[in-house]
């Protein structure tokens, strides 16, 4: 079965440190892989995929996620941490079962600490 | 442009009372839609999804159900809710890229 695992609930870093949210998935298949931004009481915000091609995947706000087919990882990165990037952070996979159904990973929440 | 509507925002329904959220797009056609549950902040649940104007599948048995009357609308109901249906539901739209999600609605059962 499918899955994507988040083994951080939280993650701390200060601000202008760099930032690691890590991702494992178990599919069948190429991966499709996700990453989304949720802010309180609000919907989930995208910010960068991997479908195919360059191992390194650049997205909004300034992160990336490196993509590591041997160790079946996805996390996302970022140089400098900003205060503002305090949110709940979803790793996510495509179900390769069709219909473009995703799998979300549990979420981790990033506080950054000025 | 294309853009996801979910609403409303807040809700908050008695016991035994009957629910209706609704969730739009505009500026497409034919998407593939979806509806998750967010409970305590954290996980998504997939609760249904749909490829087409009455066409619903369901990821999980539950006191919930959903419809789409029309192409590009979607929407989850109850006939009588229960407490454990409190949460943040959130409809998404798949863009063949990703999801591209509406705002979210805090749905509490008192």
């Amino acid at each position: 079965a499918q899955s994507v695992a988040q083994p951080e609930d939280q993650v701390n870093v200060a601000e202008g440190n760099p930032l690691t949210v890590k991702c494992t998935y178990s599919v069948s298949g190429n991966p499709y892989l996700f990453w989304y931004v949720q802010y309180p009481n609000r919907g989930l915000q995208f910010l960068l995929k991997y479908i195919t091609g360059d191992n390194l995947v650049k997205g909004s706000y300034g992160f990336e996620a490196e993509f590591n087919k041997s160790q079946t990882s996805f996390h996302l990165k970022k140089p400098s941490a900003l205060v503002s990037d305090s949110a709940l952070y979803f790793c996510a996979v495509r179900d390769s079962g069709g219909y473009n159904k995703l799998i979300f990973g549990a979420g981790t929440r990033l506080a950054v600490h000025p | 442009s294309q853009t996801i509507h979910q609403w409303p925002a807040t809700l908050v329904q008695p016991v035994g009372s009957p629910l209706s959220l609704e969730c739009t797009v505009e500026g497409t056609s034919n998407p593939n839609l979806y509806w998750y549950r967010q409970a305590a902040g954290r996980g998504l649940q997939l609760l249904f999804y749909s490829v087409g104007i009455g066409q619903i599948s369901s990821e999980v048995p539950q006191n919930l159900s959903a419809s789409r009357p029309q192409d590009r609308q979607f929407i989850l109901s109850s006939k009588k809710l229960l407490l454990s249906d409190s949460g943040f539901y959130l409809c998404a739209w798949d863009t063949n890229y990703g999801y591209t999600f509406g705002s979210g609605t805090r749905l509490t059962v008192v």
